[in-house]
Order: structure tokens, then sequence, then C-alpha cells
């Protein structure tokens, strides 16, 4: 069956380092991967798309890399602040379906 | 834009009760998207619909659940007879057939089932 997994469900740094964030699948060939970020009592939010032919995408201090050979996806966060803090998800899509299947998600908390 | 809209917010009800969930997706989007969090389970897909027309329920738990989009701009869940274990968050997600494949999430409805 078709599986996600998201590192540690828990993920402390220390402010101004770089958070790495990872997503591994199986049982999956994805067209695209997407990451989101949720904070407390809220829905998530949108903030980067890759696709499967893309090795790379990189959006203000938000960096995303796709190796679909290894079925994984890095989410970095450069130059963290406290407002970074939230939990991140993965999400896959495939190019038929419209739907996206997520990732369990990574709590990310700065300290400042 | 407003942005989706779900009500109510917070549903506190007893075991046995008919709950309805409901949502507003965002002007032009025609994808509606049902979702259930836990912390069990994380996010899980429900059902969605294109055009007002359910294209996949296979993630909708039982029949105690069902949904409808009698229009575009609006779309409820029902679960009856609700149980302890359906207490979760219930988002509603929009997104439009072009574009960059983006869901838009609701606040969502926070449902704890007594």
């Amino acid at each position: 069956s078709q599986k996600i997994e998201q590192n540690s469900e828990a993920l402390n740094i220390q402010e101004g380092k770089t958070a790495t964030l990872t997503c591994n699948y199986t049982n999956y060939s994805p067209a695209y991967l997407q990451w989101y970020r949720q904070d407390p009592g809220r829905g998530p939010v949108f903030l980067l798309l890759i696709r499967e032919n893309e090795k790379e995408k990189r959006k203000e201090r938000l960096k995303v890399t796709f190796d679909t050979t290894l079925k994984q996806s890095l989410f970095h966060i450069t130059a963290s602040q406290p407002a970074d803090s939230a939990t991140y998800l993965c999400a896959l899509g495939s190019g038929s379906a419209r739907q996206l299947t997520f990732g369990s998600g990574t709590q990310l908390t700065v300290l400042p | 834009d407003a942005g989706v809209i779900q009500s109510p917010r917070h549903e506190v009800t007893e075991m046995g009760q008919e709950v309805t969930l409901r949502c507003k997706p965002i002007s032009g989007h025609d994808y509606l998207f049902w979702y259930r969090q836990t912390m069990m389970r994380g996010l899980e897909l429900l059902i969605y619909f294109n055009n007002n027309v359910p294209i996949d329920d296979s993630g909708m738990p039982e029949d105690r659940f069902s949904a409808k989009m009698p229009n575009a701009s609006f779309s409820t869940l029902k679960i009856q007879p609700s149980e302890p274990r359906d207490s979760a968050v219930y988002f509603c997600a929009s997104r439009a057939t072009s574009g960059r494949e983006t869901q838009y999430f609701g606040p969502g409805t926070r449902l704890l089932v007594l």
C-alpha cells in the first residue's frame, strides 16, 4: 500500500540555522509533490510545489528537492526564525487523480 | 476573496446525534475536498467533488457518513448517527482545475462527540 513518512514527529533547531525536513514515500509514483504549513487551530497553507521532472525549487528562504530515484523530498528553511515554528506537511499528487495524499507532518520549533 | 468558509467552527454533540458540517468553497473553484484530521491518522481524504459531482468517496469511513454538493458554492458533510470515534477536525478544501494543483483549506470544524 502507499506510504508516506515524514522524519521525526518533532524537530527543534536554533534560530538562524537551517531546518531540513524529510518526506519519504513508497509504492507511489507521484507526478508532483507539495509542502504545506499548518499552524495550531488552522488549516494547512500551501508553500511550494515541485514536479517529478524538477530537481529543486526555491522560494525566498524555502528550498525543496525531489529525488524520484530515492523516493524522497527534502524541505529546507534557511535562516530559520521563531515565526517558522509550525507543522509542515508533505503531500503527493498523481497526474490523473486530483486528490492529494498527505504525510503525517513534522512539528518544527525554532528556538530563539 | 474570503477563502474557504466552514461552519460551525466547533461542534460538541452526544453520541447518536446527527451532525452536519458546512463548506463554502472559493468562488470559481470546481474541485471540493473533505478531509478529517486526527493525531493518530493524520490528514485523511474522505471524499471529493468535481463540478458538484462526487468523484471518489473511497475514504468515507462507513455508511454513517454522507456528503452532498447541491451547487457550486455549498457542500455538506453529514454524520448520522455520530460516535465518539468520529471526534476530529474536519477540513474542507477547494482548488481550480487549472493552475498549480494547489488546494486551499478552510479553518476546519472541530467536532467532539461525547
